[in-house]
């Protein structure tokens, strides 16, 4: 059983193109997550969404939205694609209380041409 | 920015004990210490958490400092799959939608 599932799992794409990255947990959460992991391996916030709204959304430029349509999945909607946006992307998701565990997905790898 | 301090890189014998230390000396009083590691090319696995007292899990040992100014992450007997980055995080607990700050982590490379 995928805790967390994210679709597609490679994604190759040209400059300008609008994709979207899917993410679905079945752990009944109540939180989400987009980290974005760059070429140097540093993995960063994008976004937390807490029973459908948004707590955290670090200076992520506004071509990137992110829907939540239910508590179990989160998707990343990217518009007009640059170069500097190729990275792998993690979804994962929690349950607000003292351990907050997260779990991640296994990643989407953006690949913008 | 993390409130961490890990080395890059160590190296570990197949089957001794993996100790990776980490340094969180402005760590606020009630934030937890995490631990996380990432084989490669996947997400992010949780090992580990802990407060003030050492903790044990099927995983791994944590071993905080009194002062809880550091801590040390234990694999009592390291295998070839426990080859990855292993990050050290602080932050308070249960704050919906918090998120880990992750920052360089310590590569751990096992060998036969």
């Amino acid at each position: 059983d995928t805790a967390v599932s994210q679709t597609p799992k490679y994604l190759v794409t040209q400059m300008g193109n609008d994709k979207s990255i899917k993410c679905e947990q079945n752990l009944g959460h109540d939180t989400m997550y987009w980290y974005k992991q760059d070429s140097k391996k540093f993995l960063k916030i994008m976004f937390s969404y807490n029973n459908k709204e948004l707590i955290i959304n670090e200076t992520v430029p506004n071509r990137f939205s992110p829907k939540s349509p239910d508590k179990a999945h989160l998707n990343l909607h990217i518009n007009s694609l640059e170069l500097g946006d190729s990275a792998v992307y993690f979804c994962a998701s929690s349950q607000a209380g003292s351990v907050n565990e997260q779990f991640f997905g296994p990643g989407t790898r953006l690949t913008v041409l | 920015d993390a409130k961490t301090t890990q080395p890059p890189s160590m190296d570990c014998a197949e089957g001794r004990a993996a100790n990776l230390p980490c340094n969180h000396s402005t760590i606020s009083g009630n934030e937890y210490v995490y631990w996380y590691r990432q084989i490669h090319s996947q997400g992010p696995q949780y090992i580990i958490h802990g407060l003030k007292n050492n903790e044990t899990n099927e995983m791994a040992s944590l071993i905080i400092t009194e002062d809880r100014k550091s801590s040390t992450l234990i694999l009592p007997h390291a295998t070839l799959r426990d080859t990855a980055v292993y990050y050290c995080i602080v932050r308070p607990p249960g704050q919906a939608g918090t998120a880990l700050i992750f920052g360089k982590g310590t590569t751990l490379s096992v060998s036969s």
